[in-house]
């Protein structure tokens, strides 16, 4: 079946720094996006990407869809406290199936 | 309601027994999913509804796993002969159904403790 390979598994920053995730896969997506779940919570949704080479920010994220549809990366800049959770890809093959495969997950702590 | 609502919270529950698992999606989402999420891992894909269909099923790990939709809109996740390994929160999501489909909108789960 899909699978989606993320790293990192997790990471541990100092508030203001810049931060990178990336997820990469075997088979293609015709759409990645990126989740955010804090505990207790369910994930929710930061960045959606429809289109290979499509750069997509949102606020201090960026998100970029591979150009060979199997990979994506997201970037927070400048690290704040509340950046902290579990970022999670997710890619979605389409052509009339629906399923959203999900990454196992990159966790975040942030030292202020 | 605002938000996919899920119940219950928490249930614990005796290895044996079954449960129930309702979520209530956003009006008007037609596609609802659920997916498992064990301690620290990722989002299991279990099952897809679109209006009261479920056209992939694939994810549901055993006969045991069986969920419906009724009224395009409430569906109850039942989990018979309960194991200690379907100890899991079990999320709800819904989306608009059409378009950017991927775009869920999760519930807050329900964490299911199997004694």
């Amino acid at each position: 079946g899909q699978q989606l390979n993320q790293s990192p598994q997790s990471m541990f920053i100092q508030e203001g720094e810049d931060v990178s995730m990336n997820c990469t896969s075997s088979s293609i997506f015709n759409t990645w996006l990126w989740y955010k779940q804090d505990p207790g919570e369910g994930p929710v949704l930061l960045i959606a990407l429809y289109k290979a080479g499509e750069l997509t920010s949102n606020g201090r994220l960026t998100a970029q869809f591979g150009i060979t549809r199997k990979d994506s990366f997201l970037n927070i800049s400048a690290s704040i406290p509340s950046d902290v959770g579990i970022y999670f890809c997710a890619g979605q093959l389409g052509g009339g199936s629906e399923k959203l495969v999900f990454g196992k997950g990159t966790k975040l702590t942030v030292n202020p | 309601g605002a938000g996919v609502s899920q119940s219950p919270s928490n249930k614990v529950t005796e290895k044996g027994k079954d449960v129930e698992l309702r979520c209530d999606p956003i009006s008007g989402h037609t596609a609802l999913y659920w997916y498992r999420q064990s301690l620290g891992q990722g989002l299991e894909f279990l099952i897809y509804f679109q209006g009261n269909s479920a056209p992939d099923k694939s994810g549901l790990p055993s006969d045991r796993f069986s969920a419906e939709r009724t009224g395009g809109s409430v569906s109850t996740l039942t989990i018979q002969r309960t194991q200690q390994e379907d100890s899991a929160v079990y999320l709800c999501a819904s989306s608009l159904g059409t378009g950017h489909t991927g775009e869920l909108f999760f519930g807050e789960g329900s964490r299911l403790t199997v004694l």
